[in-house]
Formats: C-alpha cells, structure tokens, sequence
C-alpha cells in the first residue's frame, strides 16, 4: 500500500486554467505538507498543516490555495496558472513533532 | 536567512569509489539534520541526526554532525550504480516540526 499518494502523476495545462492536486496518506500522521521543486531541484515548502490547521504559509501567491478536508487529506487548488508554476510538487506527512517526512511520488505540472 | 549549501553539486565516480558529500547551514532554532535521497520521484529519508560526532550508519551509507563548525558529512562506502541519485540535505528550523529548509542537492553519479 502506497503511504503517500497523491494524484494526478502529471499534469500540463494551459495558462490561466484552474487545477488541482489531491494528496493522501494512510499512516496516521498528524502534519501534513506541500512543497515545490523547480526544474534546478530546489525543494521548498509551501504549505503545513497540522491536524487539519495550517501552521505554515511560506511566501506563496494567494492563487495557492490548500484544503484540508480530514488529517488524512491535503489538497492543493490552484488559480489562473502560471508559466512559472510549472515544477513538481510534492505532498508529505510526518507524525507529529517529528521531522522525518513520507513524501509522495509528484505531480509534474507543466504549464503551457 | 537560514541557508543550506550542499556541494560538490554533481559528482561522477566509479563503481566501488567511496564518496564524501558535504553539507553546510545556517539556521535559526536549529533541531537536527536530515539527509535524504531522491532518485526518480519521492526523496526517501536517510538520517536524522541531532547530536554532534555521534555516526550515524545504515549499510554503507554513515553520516555525522558537526554542530560548532555547522556542518555535516554523508559518506557512501564501496559505491554502486544503484548509489546514483540526488542527496539531498535539510536543516530543520525553529517552530513547529517539518520546518525543512533543503540545500540543492548533491547529484551522485556511479558509473559501472
């Protein structure tokens, strides 16, 4: 059973569309997370949330927009996309106090 | 501004070589270290390291914490093809847990 899943693996879409990015773990963590990776690798948080709280918010254009239906769920909406948007993102979870993540597998978003 | 610069940025070795990567940082509150290995998609977790000299080993793979000189060491030992990935390292800042700030990354090349 996959830990982490989020869905869709990839994504390419046009300019201006609105999208979204599903995110889902199984093991019981309490914080959840997005983070972004641009084409140089660089790995950067974009959101946390703690048992459905959002605990941060790093420096993200307000058209990022994080869901948390249930501990267990995070999802990523995003509004009138951008060329710059495109990288990969990454969902993860960790129990809580803890800083050992479970990433997920990606969402390649290419924006056109 | 909390930092962490990882180098060399990209490394070719041969099959059996042992390799040193280095990672320094910078930051606030600072918790632990954490070294990750990312090949296709998901970085996978290697170590957390919180205490400095203290090794920490996982098959040929150790790795130590220098906490005056802030900086850290992971060393893989009789390299192998399936080495080949990116290391990255995170330094995990004040606040709540998960706060990673990640370097860049060190890409490991292992040629047969």
């Amino acid at each position: 059973d996959t830990a982490v899943s989020q869905t869709p693996k990839y994504l390419v879409t046009q300019m201006g569309n609105d999208k979204s990015i599903k995110c889902e773990q199984n093991l019981g963590h309490d914080t959840m997370y997005w983070y972004k990776q641009d084409s140089k690798k660089f790995l950067k948080i974009m959101f946390s949330y703690n048992n459905k709280e959002l605990i941060i918010n790093e420096t993200v254009p307000n058209r990022f927009s994080p869901k948390s239906p249930d501990k267990a769920h995070l999802n990523l909406h995003i509004n009138s996309l951008e060329l710059g948007d495109s990288a990969v993102y990454f969902c993860a979870s960790s129990p809580l106090a803890a800083e050992k993540l479970f990433f997920g597998s990606g969402t390649q978003l290419s924006v056109l | 501004e909390d930092k962490v610069v990882q180098s060399p940025l990209s490394l070719v070795v041969h099959e059996g070589d042992t390799v040193t990567l280095n990672c320094s940082y910078e930051v606030t509150n600072f918790r632990s270290l954490l070294w990750y290995k990312q090949e296709k998609k998901a970085p996978t977790f290697l170590f957390m390291l919180t205490s400095s000299g203290i090794e920490k080993k996982s098959g040929r793979l150790s790795s130590i914490l220098d906490k005056k000189e802030l900086f850290s060491i992971l060393n893989i030992t009789a390299t192998q093809t399936g080495d080949s990935a990116i290391y990255l390292c995170a330094g995990n800042y004040g606040g709540s847990q998960g706060n990673l700030i990640f370097g860049k990354g060190t890409k490991l090349s292992v040629k047969p």
